[in-house]
Protein backbone atom coordinates (compact mmCIF):
# COMPACT_ATOMS: atom_id res chain seq x y z
CA UNK A 1 0.00 0.00 0.00
CA UNK A 2 0.58 3.27 -0.93
CA UNK A 3 2.37 5.43 2.45
CA UNK A 4 2.58 9.47 3.06
CA UNK A 5 4.60 10.04 5.71
CA UNK A 6 4.26 13.56 7.83
CA UNK A 7 7.41 14.39 9.80
CA UNK A 8 6.30 17.71 11.90
CA UNK A 9 3.16 16.28 14.49
CA UNK A 10 3.26 20.29 15.10
CA UNK A 11 4.13 23.39 13.71
CA UNK A 12 4.00 26.72 14.54
CA UNK A 13 4.45 30.09 13.17
CA UNK A 14 3.85 33.89 13.80
CA UNK A 15 1.25 35.65 11.94
CA UNK A 16 2.48 36.71 8.69
CA UNK A 17 5.22 35.02 8.45
CA UNK A 18 5.74 31.70 6.07
CA UNK A 19 5.92 28.40 7.43
CA UNK A 20 6.20 24.93 4.82
CA UNK A 21 4.63 21.56 6.19
CA UNK A 22 6.36 18.37 4.96
CA UNK A 23 5.49 15.54 3.26
CA UNK A 24 6.71 12.78 1.33
CA UNK A 25 5.02 9.45 -0.11
CA UNK A 26 5.87 6.36 -1.42
CA UNK A 27 4.60 4.52 -4.51
CA UNK A 28 5.54 2.87 -7.55
CA UNK A 29 3.19 4.52 -9.58
CA UNK A 30 3.97 6.79 -12.39
CA UNK A 31 0.59 8.65 -12.10
CA UNK A 32 -1.23 9.95 -8.88
CA UNK A 33 -2.68 12.97 -7.78
CA UNK A 34 -1.71 14.92 -4.09
CA UNK A 35 -3.57 16.34 -1.82
CA UNK A 36 -3.40 18.99 0.65
CA UNK A 37 -6.70 19.02 3.14
CA UNK A 38 -7.04 21.04 6.19
CA UNK A 39 -9.54 20.55 9.00
CA UNK A 40 -9.92 23.63 11.45
CA UNK A 41 -11.26 22.96 14.89
CA UNK A 42 -15.23 22.65 13.30
CA UNK A 43 -13.34 19.08 12.13
CA UNK A 44 -14.44 20.38 8.45
CA UNK A 45 -12.21 18.83 5.66
CA UNK A 46 -11.12 21.57 3.33
CA UNK A 47 -9.28 20.59 0.31
CA UNK A 48 -6.04 23.49 0.14
CA UNK A 49 -4.60 22.76 -3.06
CA UNK A 50 -3.78 19.79 -5.58
CA UNK A 51 -1.34 18.32 -7.87
CA UNK A 52 -0.92 16.42 -10.87
CA UNK A 53 1.99 13.86 -10.86
CA UNK A 54 2.35 14.43 -14.40
CA UNK A 55 2.06 18.48 -14.70
CA UNK A 56 6.09 19.84 -13.50
CA UNK A 57 4.52 23.37 -12.15
CA UNK A 58 3.93 23.77 -8.75
CA UNK A 59 0.16 24.50 -7.96
CA UNK A 60 -0.64 27.61 -5.99
CA UNK A 61 -3.82 28.81 -4.67
CA UNK A 62 -3.68 32.48 -3.33
CA UNK A 63 -1.13 32.33 -0.24
CA UNK A 64 -0.57 28.62 -0.36
CA UNK A 65 1.74 26.69 -2.82
CA UNK A 66 3.70 23.93 -3.00
CA UNK A 67 6.98 22.41 -4.02
CA UNK A 68 6.61 19.26 -5.88
CA UNK A 69 9.73 17.12 -5.87
CA UNK A 70 8.57 13.79 -7.69
CA UNK A 71 12.33 12.08 -8.09
CA UNK A 72 12.07 12.70 -4.23
CA UNK A 73 8.33 11.78 -3.63
CA UNK A 74 7.95 15.03 -1.73
CA UNK A 75 5.39 17.36 -1.71
CA UNK A 76 5.55 20.33 0.60
CA UNK A 77 3.02 22.92 1.59
CA UNK A 78 4.37 26.64 2.21
CA UNK A 79 1.70 29.23 3.57
CA UNK A 80 3.14 32.98 2.57
CA UNK A 81 1.55 35.72 5.14
CA UNK A 82 0.36 33.37 7.63
CA UNK A 83 -3.23 33.94 9.11
CA UNK A 84 -4.98 33.57 12.92
CA UNK A 85 -7.76 31.72 10.44
CA UNK A 86 -4.93 29.25 9.28
CA UNK A 87 -4.58 27.13 11.78
CA UNK A 88 -5.54 23.98 12.00
CA UNK A 89 -4.59 20.01 11.28
CA UNK A 90 -3.04 19.88 7.94
CA UNK A 91 -3.13 16.54 5.94
CA UNK A 92 -1.32 15.49 2.98
CA UNK A 93 -3.05 12.93 0.85
CA UNK A 94 -2.14 10.55 -1.98
CA UNK A 95 -4.46 9.16 -4.60
CA UNK A 96 -3.44 6.95 -7.36
CA UNK A 97 -4.80 7.08 -10.83
CA UNK A 98 -5.31 3.56 -12.16
CA UNK A 99 -5.56 -0.28 -11.10
CA UNK A 100 -5.94 -1.21 -7.42
CA UNK A 101 -5.28 2.27 -6.25
CA UNK A 102 -7.90 4.23 -8.52
CA UNK A 103 -10.52 4.80 -5.71
CA UNK A 104 -7.98 4.93 -2.57
CA UNK A 105 -6.87 7.98 -1.24
CA UNK A 106 -4.00 7.53 1.56
CA UNK A 107 -3.59 10.06 4.07
CA UNK A 108 -0.85 11.24 6.36
CA UNK A 109 -1.18 11.61 9.98
CA UNK A 110 -1.45 15.25 9.88
CA UNK A 111 0.66 18.27 11.12
CA UNK A 112 -0.87 20.68 13.86
CA UNK A 113 -0.15 24.03 12.79
CA UNK A 114 -0.58 26.94 15.42
CA UNK A 115 -0.45 30.07 14.51
CA UNK A 116 0.75 32.74 17.07
CA UNK A 117 -0.61 36.65 16.56
CA UNK B 1 -26.22 23.60 -2.23
CA UNK B 2 -24.16 20.74 -2.97
CA UNK B 3 -23.60 18.87 0.43
CA UNK B 4 -22.79 15.29 2.07
CA UNK B 5 -25.12 14.48 4.75
CA UNK B 6 -23.81 12.26 7.43
CA UNK B 7 -26.57 11.42 10.45
CA UNK B 8 -25.87 11.44 13.61
CA UNK B 9 -23.38 14.05 14.22
CA UNK B 10 -22.51 12.24 17.71
CA UNK B 11 -23.50 9.03 18.60
CA UNK B 12 -23.10 7.17 21.91
CA UNK B 13 -23.72 3.69 21.80
CA UNK B 14 -22.84 0.08 24.31
CA UNK B 15 -20.82 -2.89 22.83
CA UNK B 16 -22.44 -5.51 20.23
CA UNK B 17 -25.52 -2.97 19.63
CA UNK B 18 -26.02 -2.53 15.64
CA UNK B 19 -25.84 1.02 14.13
CA UNK B 20 -26.07 2.46 10.75
CA UNK B 21 -24.32 5.82 10.23
CA UNK B 22 -26.04 7.81 7.33
CA UNK B 23 -24.35 9.08 4.15
CA UNK B 24 -26.25 11.09 1.25
CA UNK B 25 -25.02 13.09 -1.42
CA UNK B 26 -27.03 15.05 -3.52
CA UNK B 27 -24.26 15.61 -6.40
CA UNK B 28 -25.18 12.42 -8.10
CA UNK B 29 -21.97 11.64 -7.23
CA UNK B 30 -20.43 7.96 -8.78
CA UNK B 31 -17.32 7.64 -6.10
CA UNK B 32 -18.46 7.28 -1.83
CA UNK B 33 -16.00 6.57 0.63
CA UNK B 34 -15.85 6.29 4.52
CA UNK B 35 -13.01 7.20 6.53
CA UNK B 36 -12.53 6.83 10.39
CA UNK B 37 -10.17 9.87 12.00
CA UNK B 38 -7.73 8.62 15.11
CA UNK B 39 -6.01 11.31 16.60
CA UNK B 40 -1.77 10.46 15.64
CA UNK B 41 -3.01 8.02 12.98
CA UNK B 42 -4.60 10.67 10.42
CA UNK B 43 -7.84 9.65 8.27
CA UNK B 44 -7.89 5.49 6.80
CA UNK B 45 -10.23 4.39 4.12
CA UNK B 46 -12.91 1.63 5.50
CA UNK B 47 -14.45 1.45 2.51
CA UNK B 48 -15.39 2.74 -0.87
CA UNK B 49 -18.03 2.44 -3.52
CA UNK B 50 -17.53 3.56 -7.47
CA UNK B 51 -20.81 3.01 -8.19
CA UNK B 52 -24.18 1.33 -7.28
CA UNK B 53 -24.01 -2.28 -5.98
CA UNK B 54 -20.01 -1.88 -6.70
CA UNK B 55 -18.12 -1.63 -2.99
CA UNK B 56 -14.48 -2.61 -1.91
CA UNK B 57 -12.49 -2.96 1.12
CA UNK B 58 -10.20 0.23 2.15
CA UNK B 59 -7.46 -0.31 4.65
CA UNK B 60 -9.81 -0.50 7.85
CA UNK B 61 -12.95 -2.73 6.56
CA UNK B 62 -12.61 -4.88 9.96
CA UNK B 63 -15.93 -4.82 11.66
CA UNK B 64 -17.72 -2.98 9.06
CA UNK B 65 -20.40 -3.12 6.35
CA UNK B 66 -21.31 -0.90 3.38
CA UNK B 67 -24.08 -1.32 1.11
CA UNK B 68 -24.45 1.07 -2.29
CA UNK B 69 -28.09 0.01 -3.43
CA UNK B 70 -28.76 3.60 -4.76
CA UNK B 71 -26.40 6.25 -6.01
CA UNK B 72 -26.94 8.96 -3.54
CA UNK B 73 -26.62 6.92 -0.43
CA UNK B 74 -24.18 4.91 1.06
CA UNK B 75 -24.32 3.59 5.04
CA UNK B 76 -21.99 2.54 7.14
CA UNK B 77 -22.92 -0.58 9.47
CA UNK B 78 -21.76 -1.51 12.66
CA UNK B 79 -23.12 -4.83 13.20
CA UNK B 80 -21.53 -5.60 16.92
CA UNK B 81 -20.00 -2.22 18.14
CA UNK B 82 -16.70 -2.60 20.26
CA UNK B 83 -14.97 -0.19 22.05
CA UNK B 84 -12.12 0.07 19.51
CA UNK B 85 -14.40 1.99 16.76
CA UNK B 86 -14.68 4.33 18.86
CA UNK B 87 -13.54 7.00 16.52
CA UNK B 88 -14.69 10.18 13.95
CA UNK B 89 -16.36 9.34 11.12
CA UNK B 90 -15.76 10.81 7.35
CA UNK B 91 -18.35 10.03 4.53
CA UNK B 92 -17.01 11.88 1.21
CA UNK B 93 -17.94 11.74 -2.52
CA UNK B 94 -16.79 13.05 -6.01
CA UNK B 95 -16.93 12.22 -9.34
CA UNK B 96 -15.08 10.01 -11.57
CA UNK B 97 -13.16 12.02 -13.15
CA UNK B 98 -9.56 11.79 -12.67
CA UNK B 99 -8.91 14.57 -10.65
CA UNK B 100 -12.72 15.41 -9.10
CA UNK B 101 -12.65 17.31 -5.68
CA UNK B 102 -13.92 15.29 -2.83
CA UNK B 103 -16.67 16.33 -0.88
CA UNK B 104 -16.65 15.69 2.83
CA UNK B 105 -19.52 15.07 5.33
CA UNK B 106 -19.74 16.89 8.27
CA UNK B 107 -18.43 13.83 10.87
CA UNK B 108 -19.86 11.72 12.98
CA UNK B 109 -18.52 10.99 16.26
CA UNK B 110 -18.74 8.04 17.76
CA UNK B 111 -17.98 6.44 21.27
CA UNK B 112 -18.86 2.57 22.20
CA UNK B 113 -18.71 2.08 25.38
Amino acid sequence: AQTVTQSQPEMSVQEAETVTLSCTYDTSESDYYLFWYKQPPSRQMILVIRQEAYKQQNATENRFSVNFQKAAKSFSLKISDSQLGDAAMYFCAYKGDRGSTLGRLYFGRGTQLTVWP
Amino acid sequence: EAQVTQNPRYLITVTGKKLTVTCSQNMNHEYMSWYRQDPGLGLRQIYYSMNVEVTDKGDVPEGYKVSRKEKRNFPLILESPSPNQTSLYFCASRTTGQIGKLFFGSGTQLSVL
